[in-house]
């Protein structure tokens, strides 16, 4: 299983500010993922990376930004905080899985509540 | 379109047996996970179903269905901890990259009662 750290775990800011979210994982996994999810609603991805350079929008249109320039690390920023971005963001990292032959299983972060005033 | 359905809540006696279904419908499949998440938590990996059939790992079993587009996670013996949300989770459509990504069901708030 993967260790994969997220911070801060919980944040309350004021509109307007610049946040960066941090994601690392100690494990080596290529691809790494950024979730947002509202409570009891399903999970939504907003970025992904395949690798090192590598950023890629998900299904969800978000306002963040994302960048790769290390393996093990993935921050997210959002330049100006809305409360509209109220949400808890999941990070996620995966590696290719023997059991599952055709596609990588992925492990997450504890999350991070955040919430814009 | 792609959507994955799920009970929204269920809740069963300690000690007995659940079963939390899912039905899904998408555009690609390469197989079914189901996540445990406890509140506050991250989800973590539970189970993964590629072929039709059941799939038992200790107290937990899944159960595939290609053709009916069905999946079912069973959990016997219940025990308090157990009290979570299940999400099922469907590998579908290919993202650039050439890896497949994980449409989520809203998940299935299980509370296990005494």
């Amino acid at each position: 299983e993967a260790d994969i750290y997220q911070t801060p775990r919980y944040l309350v800011i004021g509109t307007g500010k610049k946040i960066t979210l941090e994601c690392s994982q100690t494990m080596g996994h290529d691809k790494m993922y950024w979730y947002q999810q509202d409570p009891g609603m399903e999970l939504h991805l907003i970025h992904y990376s395949y690798g090192v350079n590598s950023t890629e929008k998900g299904d969800l249109s978000s306002e963040s930004t994302v960048s790769r320039i290390r393996t093990e690390h993935f921050p997210l920023t959002l330049e100006s905080a809305r409360p509209s971005h109220t949400s808890q963001y999941l990070c996620a990292s995966s590696e290719y899985n023997a059991l599952a032959a055709s596609t990588d299983t992925q492990y997450f972060g504890p999350g991070t509540r955040l919430t814009v005033l | 379109g792609q959507n994955i359905d799920q009970p929204t809540e269920m809740t069963a006696t300690e000690g007995a047996i659940v079963q939390i279904n899912c039905t899904y419908q998408t555009s690609g499949f390469n197989g079914l996970f189901w996540y445990q998440q406890h509140a506050g938590e991250a989800p973590t990996f539970l189970s993964y179903n590629v072929l039709d059939g059941l799939e038992e790992k200790g107290r937990f079993s899944s159960f595939l269905s290609r053709s009916k587009g069905y999946s079912y996670l069973l959990l016997k013996e219940l025990q308090m901890k157990d009290s979570a949300s299940y999400l099922c989770a469907v590998s579908g459509s290919p993202l650039s990259g050439g890896y497949n990504k994980l449409i989520f069901g809203a998940g299935t708030r299980l509370a296990v009662h005494p």
